[in-house]
């Protein structure tokens, strides 16, 4: 497994906003991953962090919108872009340390007004 | 592609009864299939996983869950529950061959009646 952690914990933003979430894992990885979790509903993958190279988004999320970025193997930030109130949710980063295992962050839960 | 389905948004049991959530995949590969459980405001808690080999699989906290593929499914069960086990539940497919992606289902929310 890995230790992970996010930063921020939870936020309060106000609409046209930006916020940036940073995922820090213990160990170098290869695989990161951002999901939303939506309130009341399952985890849906917004994109793959790659390193060295742009992320991979799902059908549904754009670049734009959800700017990503991976320096190295330990570290990755999420920006949720010109917030509206539906991107008010619970955002997680997960690390793949053993073949197709993911271990999950605490999570940032964002609110916006 | 692969999906999953939780049959059961919430499920009651009494402190000390049997659990059971129930889980059903569709793969068209041989699936890795996972339970995951959420404690109320944290993250996500892997509590097993099957990939490979033996098809009943032993988690945390007295957990065990089985692969039946004639079935597809993969149910969680635990035979006496704890008041501390009241959470959300999600099972969770991916294949190696779907890059490692996980595929969530809706989630089960368990509550355990003193």
């Amino acid at each position: 497994s890995a230790v992970i952690s996010q930063k921020p914990s939870r936020d309060i933003c106000q609409r046209g906003t930006s916020l940036t979430i940073q995922c820090q894992v213990d160990s170098q990885v290869t695989m990161m991953f951002w999901y939303r979790q939506q309130p009341g509903q399952s985890l849906t993958l917004i994109a793959t962090a790659n390193q060295g190279s742009e992320a991979t988004y799902e059908s549904g999320f754009v670049i734009d919108k959800f700017p990503i970025s991976r320096p190295n193997l330990t570290f990755s930030t999420l920006t949720v872009s010109n917030m509206s109130p539906e991107d008010s949710s619970i955002y997680l980063c997960s690390v793949e340390t053993d073949i197709g295992t993911q271990y999950f962050g605490p999570g940032t839960r964002l609110t916006v007004t | 592609a692969q999906s999953v389905t939780q049959l059961g948004s919430h499920v009651s049991v009494s402190e000390g009864a049997l659990v059971l959530l129930r889980c059903n995949y569709s793969s068209s590969v041989p699936p890795y299939l996972f339970w995951y459980v959420q404690y109320p405001n944290q993250g996500l808690q892997l509590l097993l996983k099957y990939t490979t080999g033996a098809t009943l699989v032993k988690g945390i906290n007295g957990f065990e869950a089985e692969f039946k593929k004639s079935e597809t499914s993969f149910h969680l069960t635990k035979p006496s529950a704890h008041m501390s086990d009241a959470a959300e539940y999600f099972c969770a497919v991916s294949t190696i061959q779907g890059a490692q992606k996980l595929v969530f289902g809706q989630g089960t929310r368990l509550t355990i009646n003193p």
